[in-house]
């Protein structure tokens, strides 16, 4: 399989704790995106990668959201002392290009649940 | 700022006919790329169609068609001979094309129910 993969699927933890997410993107794209979606609402915009390089992260991200891809392959995300409003499904996505202009291929996302 | 907007939240369509889902955007970016995915009960993102603001005729990929009117800053896909498959959350997408970073912004989405 060449897709998009992340790890775990599903991660359910008590609040305070600290969580990170895996994923693998296909093997020949050099962009590398992290949402987060909400029940009922459209993924949000947490970050994105061009290669290793991290060029824009949301304001949305508090100091407490970290992300790195670190040779340009897979990344992860940290959550650091997760809260209740934490609780979502965190999508990554992966394309290839310079120019901004290309689909981007979804993984099928980690569900995290915050007790 | 960028901001894309979906005023639809549910749409009914009958199994065989057309149906259209609205977008409209908003972006100072003099060049940007228009996005529509596919999101089923099961919960992947599948990629439908992308319009370039520049492309100067509309896309379409097989029974799907973006009606782009850039002058309106709208960009509504159009979904011909409806299908029960087509049930499922319909998000309209933009990113900035070119230089710079790659912000990718989604609507809130539009549920269509197919009705046999």
């Amino acid at each position: 399989d060449t897709g998009v993969s992340q790890d775990p699927r599903h991660k359910i933890t008590k609040r305070g704790q600290n969580v990170t997410f895996r994923c693998d993107p296909i093997s020949e794209h050099n962009r590398l995106y992290w949402y987060r979606q909400t029940l009922g609402q459209g993924p949000e915009f947490l970050t994105y990668f061009q290669n290793e390089a991290q060029l824009e992260k949301s304001r949305l991200l508090s100091d407490r959201f970290s992300a790195e891809r670190p040779k340009g392959s897979f990344s992860t995300l940290e959550i650091q002392r997760t809260e209740q409003g934490d609780s979502a499904m965190y999508l990554c996505a992966s394309s290839f290009g310079t120019s901004g202009g290309y689909e981007q291929f979804f993984g099928p996302g980690t569900r995290l649940t915050v007790l | 700022a960028q901001k894309i907007t979906q005023t639809q939240p549910g749409m009914f369509v009958q199994e065989k006919e057309a149906v259209t889902l609205d977008c409209t955007y908003d972006t100072s970016d003099p060049s940007y790329g228009l996005f529509w995915y596919k999101q089923p009960s099961s919960g992947e993102m599948i990629f439908l169609i992308y319009q370039g603001s520049y492309d100067q005729q509309n896309a379409t990929e097989g029974r799907y068609s973006l009606n782009f009117q850039k002058a309106r800053k709208s960009a509504n896909l159009v979904i011909s001979a409806s299908q029960l498959g087509d049930s499922a959350m319909y998000f309209c997408a933009m990113t900035r094309v070119g230089t710079g970073g790659f912000k990718t912004i989604f609507g809130a989405g539009t549920r269509l129910f197919v009705k046999a």
